[in-house]
């Protein structure tokens, strides 16, 4: 059975990196046709998308982070990680990281994308 | 980009009756394919969000047929036919259109009265 850990610093300074990594185990991240995400909810607040990787290791981000953010897939540690760069207090928030699985095909390609498997979510704070 | 919003945001019910949960969103999403591409998850408390439904009325694996979606286009429906215990937490829609960038909406919060 698959599982996603995220794992990363707690504690992150204003101006400074936030890195994370989502380990998954019990599949492979280079499955053909599967995405990799990361979304995150500020305490209290609603599920923000960030950003996803395809098996491939193309990338989309959210508009809203475009600048700030790099998504990468290790596939000798079977891992993907998130880089967010000159973090504020605003980037306070639990990160999950999920994967988008495709649900439908038609004729053996894939049409439809869901969040299928979540890691539990790590919690990064932005404070000095 | 595609705004989705959620109405209410705050749902009290009461066990055994049922419940509705509206989603809107700024852009049809109704593919040319004829399947609408949204979907709704369940954040219970102190859990990850978990799929519910998919391509807008498909339940995923798993989830008890007491939670329906309908709708099309731009207005969506979530329907759980009788509130029971487990249901309480936050459930959100996602527009799945423009896959892999995604928008959730806010998030509506279902507990007991």
């Amino acid at each position: 059975q698959l599982h996603l850990q995220e794992s990363g610093p707690g504690l992150v300074k204003p101006s400074e990196t936030l890195s994370l990594t989502c380990s998954v185990s019990g599949g492979s991240v280079t499955r053909t046709y599967f995405y990799w995400g990361w979304v995150r909810q500020p305490p209290g607040e609603g599920l923000e998308w960030i950003g996803s990787i395809y098996y491939s290791g193309n990338t989309y981000y959210s508009p809203s982070l475009d600048n700030r953010i790099t998504m990468t897939l290790d596939t000798s540690n079977n891992h993907f990680s998130l880089d967010l760069r000159s973090v504020t207090a605003a980037d306070t928030a639990v990160y999950y990281c999920a994967r988008l699985a495709p649900l439908e095909m038609l004729r053996g390609i894939p049409f439809y994308w869901s969040f299928d498997l979540w890691g539990r979510g790590t919690l990064v704070s932005v404070s000095s | 980009d595609i705004v989705m919003t959620q109405s209410p945001l705050a749902l009290p019910v009461t066990p055994g009756e049922s419940a509705s949960i509206s989603c809107r969103s700024s852009k049809s999403l109704l593919h040319s394919d004829g399947y609408n591409y949204l979907d709704w998850y369940l954040q219970k408390p102190g859990q990850s969000p978990q799929l519910l439904i998919y391509l807008g009325s498909n339940r995923a694996s798993g989830v008890p047929d007491r939670f329906s979606g309908s709708g099309s286009g731009t207005d969506f429906t979530l329907k759980i036919s009788s509130v029971e215990a487990d249901d309480v937490g936050v459930y959100y829609c996602m527009q799945t259109l423009h896959t892999p960038r995604l928008t959730f909406g806010p998030g509506t919060k279902v507990d007991f009265k």
